[in-house]
């Protein structure tokens, strides 16, 4: 079965760190860009970044440019997503996805507040 | 960025109509657009790529058609299951946005 299963999420203070996991199953994970989404409670998607197959190209929106970076692991078929210096804002359920899918993953909660 | 506008914001309509979702982005692109259906509480589920190929495994009654700046999902007959909030997501540059959603209620 083709599947992305997210991990990591909590709660963290604002201005601390996380960092989410994505392990991908059932495909040939360094042949896909793979790209994080998340939703913020009761509102839309947005989309976060994206990382090329061998990890040599990355993109993210502005808001978490600085702040966030996307990486990978081929060898053990997973996607990280580490967060610094967190903000409110970035409170959200995260999506891990194989180009924009499918497959996406149930989303891992990420709640930034004191 | 490449300003993603959705319409309707919400629509109610019933079993067997016709609806029709609009997308219009604030510049021009080619056919670099996708559609998605999120239920309530589950993950997005694509729906069409490249504006009108269908996803495989998705029903036939979805369609999508546009390119350049107009962009347009079709339910030819809605269907109960079919009530979610539905969003459209240009890839035709960076960074990837997404519309605003439509929410359809049956």
């Amino acid at each position: 079965e083709v599947q992305v299963v997210e991990s990591g999420g909590g709660l963290v203070q604002p201005g601390g760190s996380l960092r989410l996991s994505c392990e991908a199953s059932g495909f040939t994970f360094n042949n896909h860009w793979m790209d994080w989404v998340r939703q913020a409670p009761g509102k839309g998607l947005e989309w976060v970044a994206n990382i090329n197959q061998d990890g040599s190209q990355t993109y993210y929106v502005d808001s978490v440019k600085g702040r966030f970076t996307i990486s990978r692991d081929n060898a053990k078929s997973s996607l990280f997503l580490q967060m610094n210096s967190l903000r409110a804002e970035d409170t959200a359920l995260y999506f891990c996805t194989r180009e924009l899918g499918p497959p996406w993953g149930q989303g891992t909660m990420v709640t930034v507040s004191s | 960025d490449i300003q993603m506008t959705q319409s309707p914001s919400s629509l109610s309509a019933s079993v067997g109509d016709r609806v029709t979702i609009t997308c219009r982005a604030s510049q021009g692109m080619r056919s670099e657009l996708l559609w998605f259906q999120q239920r309530p509480g589950k993950a997005p589920q694509r729906l069409i790529y490249d504006a009108s190929t269908l996803q495989s495994g998705v029903a036939s009654r979805f369609s999508g058609s546009g390119s350049g700046t107009d962009f347009t999902l079709t339910i030819s007959s809605l269907q109960p299951e079919d009530s979610a909030t539905y969003y459209c997501l240009q890839y035709n540059r960076y960074p990837r946005t997404f519309g605003q959603g439509t929410k359809v209620e049956i």
